[in-house]
Formats: structure tokens, C-alpha cells, sequence
């Protein structure tokens, strides 16, 4: 069974902490993403990244930034939290080589910025 | 920039009506469409759809894709408590690079 894991389920960081949210697959997938999930606004993308070392604006990449240093792993970095970035964070990896071939989900990162 | 829409965005039905949730989506060059079941945590797979026409089926549940006219349905016939999730469309397009998009969801919620 493909697994992807986030390393946190809850977090609770002080406006201004440097945040940093991991996630990991074990299938060698090429394609990850990272997702915020807000009610009524649905899973919005913030970064995705094809490959080691390269990464992709999503649709809100303002605020975050990313980092891909090893296949497995994709990490989320809030360079500065606010409490607008209070939200539940998604990763998801893809194997790249199918073209059609389902997302995999972590449980989620419930982060709240007080 | 890729869209995806999803109607309604709530819906409550009493146990056994059959439901139906839509999909529209405007992206480049598409690649296929994905249904998932949200119910707590992380999203499960239900269905993906690539070609027009062809239905897919798993139980109760159903899909279809028109790529003609840009939209998709996920129908469930006889729904039970435990269909109550949030259903969300992705859209996987390529435009260089592999993108996911996601649409709002329809949140489903069955009455007994």
C-alpha cells in the first residue's frame, strides 16, 4: 500500500514562528503536492514539485515556500506564520511515470496560529 | 489558471434517495478527471475518468466525463449514513508539468 505521512497531525505555532511541515511517500512517486483546505474554498494548491530540487507555484504559493531535497520527501515552510495560514494542510504524491494513475493522500496537518 | 467547479456545494437527502454531484472544469490540457471521498481526514480515491462516455461503477456509486462540454457526474443511487463525506473533483492536467486541481467539494450529508 502506497503510504504518504505527514508528520504532524495538530500544531499550534505562535504568530511569527518559522513552521515547517513534512511529508513523506514510500512508492517513488515523482509528483507531490502540497494543498490548504478551508471550508468553502475546497483543497487550493500552494506548491507542487515534479522532481527532486525543482518545484511549481500552485494557486496560493504567497507567504510559503518549499523544499525537495530527497525523492520521498516534500516539506512545507512557513517562513513566518500568520494567522490567516491557520488551516488544515494536505500533501498528496502521484507517480509520475503513469499519466493515469491516482493521488495518494497524507491525514492532514491541522495547523492553527494564535 | 485551471478551474474546477462543483454543484451543489451542499446537499441533504434522506437515507435511500439517489444523489447526483457535478463537475465542470476548465484546464489545459487535461489528462483526467478524479473523484474523491472525504470524510474526516485524508481524501480516499473513487474513481478516475479519462475517456467521454464510458461509465465507471462501484457499487452504488457511478461517474461519467462529457469532455466535450467540460463536466462530470458522480451519481450515488440508495444512499446510506455512512455516504455522508464531502465529495471533491480533481482535474490532473500537464502543461510541462503534472497539476492536480481541486474544485470546492459538495458535502453530502444523508438523514436517516
Amino acid at each position: 500500500d502506497v503510504k504518504v505521512t505527514q508528520s504532524s497531525r495538530y500544531l499550534v505555532k505562535r504568530t511569527g514562528e518559522k513552521v515547517f511541515l513534512e511529508c513523506v511517500q514510500d512508492m517513488d512517486h515523482e509528483n507531490m503536492f502540497w494543498y490548504r483546505q478551508d471550508p468553502g474554498l475546497g483543497l487550493r494548491l500552494i506548491y507542487f514539485s515534479y522532481d527532486v530540487k525543482m518545484k511549481e507555484k500552485g494557486d496560493i504559493p504567497e507567504g510559503y515556500s518549499v523544499s525537495r531535497e530527497k525523492k520521498e520527501r516534500f516539506s512545507l515552510i512557513l517562513e513566518s506564520a500568520s494567522t490567516n495560514q491557520t488551516s488544515m494542510y494536505l500533501c498528496a504524491s502521484v507517480w509520475g511515470l503513469q499519466p493515469n494513475t491516482e493521488a495518494f493522500f497524507g491525514q492532514g496537518t491541522r495547523l492553527t496560529v494564535v | 489558471e485551471d478551474k474546477v467547479v462543483q454543484s451543489p456545494l451542499s446537499l441533504v437527502v434522506h437515507e435511500g434517495d439517489t444523489v447526483t454531484l457535478n463537475c465542470s472544469y476548465e484546464v489545459t490540457n487535461f489528462r483526467s478527471l478524479l473523484w474523491y471521498k472525504q470524510e474526516k481526514k485524508a481524501p480516499t480515491f473513487l474513481f478516475m475518468l479519462t475517456s467521454s462516455g464510458i461509465e465507471k461503477k462501484s457499487g452504488r456509486l457511478s461517474s461519467i466525463l462529457d469532455k466535450k462540454e467540460l463536466f462530470s457526474i458522480l451519481n450515488i443511487t440508495a444512499t446510506q449514513t455512512g455516504d455522508s463525506a464531502v465529495y471533491l473533483c480533481a482535474v490532473k492536467s500537464n502543461f510541462g508539468n503534472e497539476k492536480l486541481t481541486f474544485g470546492t467539494g459538495t458535502r453530502l450529508t444523508i438523514i436517516p
